[in-house]
């Protein structure tokens, strides 16, 4: 069974750090495509960071030069790590699987999006003034 | 940066009715990058469709998706108890965004 188990929340104070954990099983961070979605109290969802197989590494405009991305082979463990914490940060936080599957179409790889499948748990990042 | 807005933001109906929840972009996506999750309260979003129409692994026929361009549609063609939850579309043609969110509340 593919899961992800979340771990590293808590309550921060502003301008602090937080590391956040994403222990996958039944899967391969390294090989796949790797997500951080965060909920706000009583908010939608916000997409928050990503991490592709090739290593490269996208943020979303609200935490970028703040927040780091990065996964360990050999843990098989997806990590975020959140610097100068804001209060708006406060959220419980997701990691998920960015699911792409490669078809070969005339001797071409092509990656198509099959949704983030597979999510983690949740975990509460808690950021006071 | 694509924006989706879905319509309405909440949704009575009764078990047995059909729902259908709408999400447009500000500019047009290829259907490949639209996916649909469902949310219940305290737990994570699982996903619904993907490539705009394909329903995810183990989800009810009930369940349908549609659309191109910068229109996409969910449907629940007869709904269940369970399935009274906040619903959102999302897509990755272009970074990550996903909507505001639409509930889906008993009346």
């Amino acid at each position: 069974e593919e899961q992800l188990v979340q771990s590293g929340g808590g309550l921060i104070q502003a301008g602090g750090s937080l590391r956040l954990s994403c222990a996958a099983s039944g899967l391969f961070v390294t090989s796949s495509y790797m997500t951080w979605v965060r909920q706000a109290p009583g908010k939608g969802l916000e997409w928050v960071s990503a991490i592709y197989s090739d290593g490269t590494t996208y943020y979303a405009d609200s935490v970028g030069g703040r927040f780091t991305i990065s996964r360990d082979n050999s843990e098989n463990t997806l990590y975020l790590q959140m610097n100068s914490l804001r209060t708006e940060d406060t959220a419980i936080y997701y990691c998920a699987r960015d699911l792409r599957v490669k078809v070969w179409l005339s001797g071409v790889p092509n990656f198509f999006y099959n949704g983030m499948d597979v999510w983690g748990q949740g975990t509460t990042v808690t950021v006071s003034s | 940066e694509i924006v989706l807005t879905q319509s309405p933001d909440t949704l009575s109906l009764s078990p047995g009715e059909r729902a259908t929840v709408s999400c447009r972009a500000s500019q047009s996506i290829s259907v490949s990058y639209v996916a649909w999750y469902q949310q219940k309260p305290g737990q994570a979003p699982r996903l619904l469709i993907y490539g705009a129409s394909s329903r995810a692994t183990g989800i009810p026929d009930r369940f349908t998706g549609s659309g191109s361009g910068t229109d996409f549609t969910l449907t629940i063609s007869r709904l269940e108890p369970e399935d009274f939850a906040v619903y959102y579309c999302q897509q990755c043609a272009t970074s990550y965004t996903f909507g505001q969110g639409t509930k889906l509340e008993i009346k």
